[in-house]
């Protein structure tokens, strides 16, 4: 069966600071992989995603950046964090429509 | 811009009764549709999906769906609180990532 690990679960980091976020898949080959973020109070919302290796899209302009340096193993990266970079990031992956969520990391950005 | 739209709530009903979440959905190419649950600080979790019109029936959840009103529903039997939590309707056009409304939250009261 198909798991996804993400971590670290909580994270508080200071403004400027540096962020990766990692999320592996086990169990399938060639997911479509995503990044989500979720603000409090507010929906989903794509960040990036992506259909291979080394193939990233990019939703939203922001501070934020993703890489794809192996099938199934996604990363989110920052180089200076701000505060408006606070919530819950969400890797998912699919490989038909549905998508399939890790655990999430809560990102405190002080 | 593609958008799914849902009321935010509350929806409180009580224990036993049925719980009705709503979502509507402004492309009309889309093709698949899903419900995720999501427990307060948890990750979202699929539970149901639908492809074609009419009613999907999955244990004490239904799914209903009318493409040309834009409109797809989740009916919840006999509410019980543990299905209290957020629960967002995610809409696709085929191999491209979910959109997500802002999720509903339902409480159910004993």
């Amino acid at each position: 069966s198909q798991t996804i690990h993400q971590w670290p679960a909580t994270l508080v980091q200071p403004v400027g600071s540096p962020l990766s976020l990692e999320c592996t898949v086990e169990g399938t080959s060639n997911p479509n992989l995503y990044w989500y973020r979720q603000a409090a109070g507010r929906g989903l919302q794509l960040l990036f995603y992506s259909v291979g290796i080394g193939q990233i899209s990019s939703e939203v302009p922001q501070n934020l950046s993703a890489s794809r340096p192996q099938d199934r193993q996604f990363i989110l990266s920052s180089k200076k964090l701000l505060l408006s970079d606070s919530g819950f990031y969400l890797c998912a992956w699919s490989v038909l429509s549905e998508a399939f969520f890790g655990q999430g990391t809560r990102l405190t950005v002080v | 811009q593609k958008e799914v739209e849902q009321n935010s709530g509350p929806l409180s009903v009580p224990e036993g009764a049925i719980a009705s979440l709503n979502c509507t959905y402004s492309d009309r190419g889309s093709q698949s549709f899903f419900w995720y649950r999501q427990y307060s600080g948890k990750s979202p979790e699929l539970i149901m999906f639908i492809y074609s019109n009419g009613d999907k029936e999955d244990g004490r959840f239904t799914a209903q769906l009318n493409k040309a009103s834009q409109y797809v529903s989740l009916l919840i039997r006999d509410s019980q609180p543990s299905d209290s939590a957020t629960y967002l309707c995610a809409v696709t056009s085929g191999n491209t990532p979910l959109v997500f409304g802002k999720g509903t939250r339902l409480s159910v009261i004993a």
